[in-house]
């Protein structure tokens, strides 16, 4: 069965930065691509980035392109969204998900973390 | 970049009836790209349908999608208790992007 435990939220702000690590279990880590998506506080779902299985390829969403950085330790099993120059408007619960398997949807998703943007 | 628009914003409904979401694309897409998530409050997102139409593992068969071009649907054939909840459709485009669309909010009325 599969599980993606997030960790590393937390209030930070502004301007801070935060690491969000993804803890995956039950598929095999190491040929998915994975996703973040964010959700702010009573609002709707928004992607935020994508890495390949191998990590040879990211994809950022515009609002966090330069700021964020996504990477995958494949011997660990885990994902991990590096969070730099945090805005208020980062403020959201972070959802760690598995790719399908063709890059097009999210099969699985992790309970989210809460990153709170405040002073 | 394709925006997703659904409609209605929010559904009241009572148990047993019947449930017709829509997701309107701003330009036409393929409907292999097209899927719908149910979220309930406090919760992750579920992945219900993708391909517009094919039902995720363990979706039971009450939810159907359809549509092509830029109008697609999620059914609800009966309304169970635990199917109020928000949906989302969502799209997967080129560059690549993946957008979904504000969400349907279906409650018991």
């Amino acid at each position: 069965q599969v599980q993606l435990v997030e960790s590393g939220g937390g209030v930070v702000q502004p301007g801070g930065s935060l690491r969000l690590s993804c803890a995956a279990s039950g598929f095999i880590f190491s040929t998915f691509a994975m996703h973040w998506v964010r959700q702010a506080p009573g609002k709707g779902l928004e992607w935020v980035a994508f890495i390949r299985y191998d990590g040879s390829d990211k994809y950022y969403a515009d609002s966090v392109n330069g700021r964020f950085t996504l990477s995958r330790d494949n011997s660990k099993n885990t994902l991990y969204l590096q969070m730099n120059s945090l805005r208020a408007e980062d403020t959201a619960v972070y959802y760690c998900a598995k790719d399908h398997g063709n890059w097009k949807y999210f099969d699985s998703w992790g309970q989210g973390t809460l990153v709170t943007v405040s002073s | 970049e394709i925006v997703l628009t659904q409609s209605p914003g929010t559904l009241s409904l009572s148990p047993g009836e019947r449930a017709t979401l829509s997701c309107r694309a701003s330009q036409t897409v393929s409907s292999s790209y097209l899927a719908w998530y149910q979220q309930k409050p406090g919760q992750a997102p579920r992945l219900l349908i993708y391909g517009a139409s094919s039902r995720a593992t363990g979706i039971p068969d009450r939810f159907s999608g359809s549509g092509s071009g830029t109008d697609f649907t999620l059914t609800i054939s009966r309304l169970e208790p635990e199917d109020f909840a928000v949906y989302y459709c969502q799209l997967y485009g080129s560059s690549p992007t993946w957008t979904f669309g504000q969400g349907t909010k279906v409650e018991i009325k």
